[in-house]
């Protein structure tokens, strides 16, 4: 149980163009999901929290007219990054709140974004 | 503000051996705290957790230990199997569903 599905694994795009990454939760619903980005060797930063029904709340520094989050449904959360550019290029992950137990969160399996 | 921290890096155990992966916190708030394993190009996958009101929980070769005095918790991996080689991840969170991650250590067993 709680899996959560993430996709495309990897993805490499020419500058200015956007991008949809989506996050399932396969077997669970999930009416909280989160957006991480991951820096070579460092640590998962939040990016935001994506809530079913309603905007989603975004942590300092992160620009939400760039980083457009969409969770339409219990299982479905999107993340578009608009008019990429090179230094968008990261690894980005998501993950769901289960019910197993308070604040365990299920991760996809992440999604490397190359921009050229 | 680094509010959760692993100061070692990097970890090269034996075979067989305990692995000992230590997470530092400074904000008193946080009550739940999660141990993640992480392999390359993976997302994190969880491994144990320990809510505040205990000091210790087990589950099969791993054990999480939690000194809420010196703000503490440690992860102990007994035996170390070669395939527990991976990143690890310490988190926490307070009475939110937001979960601070701190910057990893890279585990190595070898045989």
């Amino acid at each position: 149980g709680a899996v959560v599905s993430q996709h495309p694994s990897r993805v490499i795009c020419k500058s200015g163009t956007s991008v949809k990454i989506e996050c399932r939760s396969l077997d669970f619903q999930a009416t909280t999901m989160f957006w991480y980005r991951q820096f070579p060797k460092k640590s998962l930063m939040l990016m935001a929290t994506s809530n079913e029904g309603s905007k989603a709340t975004y942590e300092q520094g992160v620009e939400k007219d760039k980083f457009l989050i969409n969770h339409a449904s219990l299982t479905l959360s999107t993340l578009t990054v608009t008019s990429a550019h090179p230094e968008d290029s990261s690894f980005y992950i998501c993950s769901a709140r289960g019910n197993r137990g308070r604040n365990i969160q299920y991760f996809g399996a992440g999604t490397r974004l190359s921009v050229l | 503000d680094q509010q959760v921290k692993q100061n070692s890096p990097s970890l090269s155990v034996q075979e067989g051996r305990i692995s000992i992966l230590n997470c530092d916190y400074t904000n008193s708030m946080f009550d739940y705290f999660l141990w993640y394993k992480k392999y390359p190009a993976e997302g994190p996958t969880f491994l144990i957790s320990i809510s505040s009101i205990k000091d210790k929980n087990e589950d099969g070769r791993f054990t999480v230990f939690l000194n809420k005095s010196a703000k503490h918790l440690s992860l102990h991996i007994v035996p170390s199997q070669p395939g527990d080689s991976a990143v690890y991840f310490c988190a926490a969170s307070s009475n939110t569903d937001k979960l601070i991650f701190g910057t990893g250590t890279r585990l190595q067993v070898f045989p």
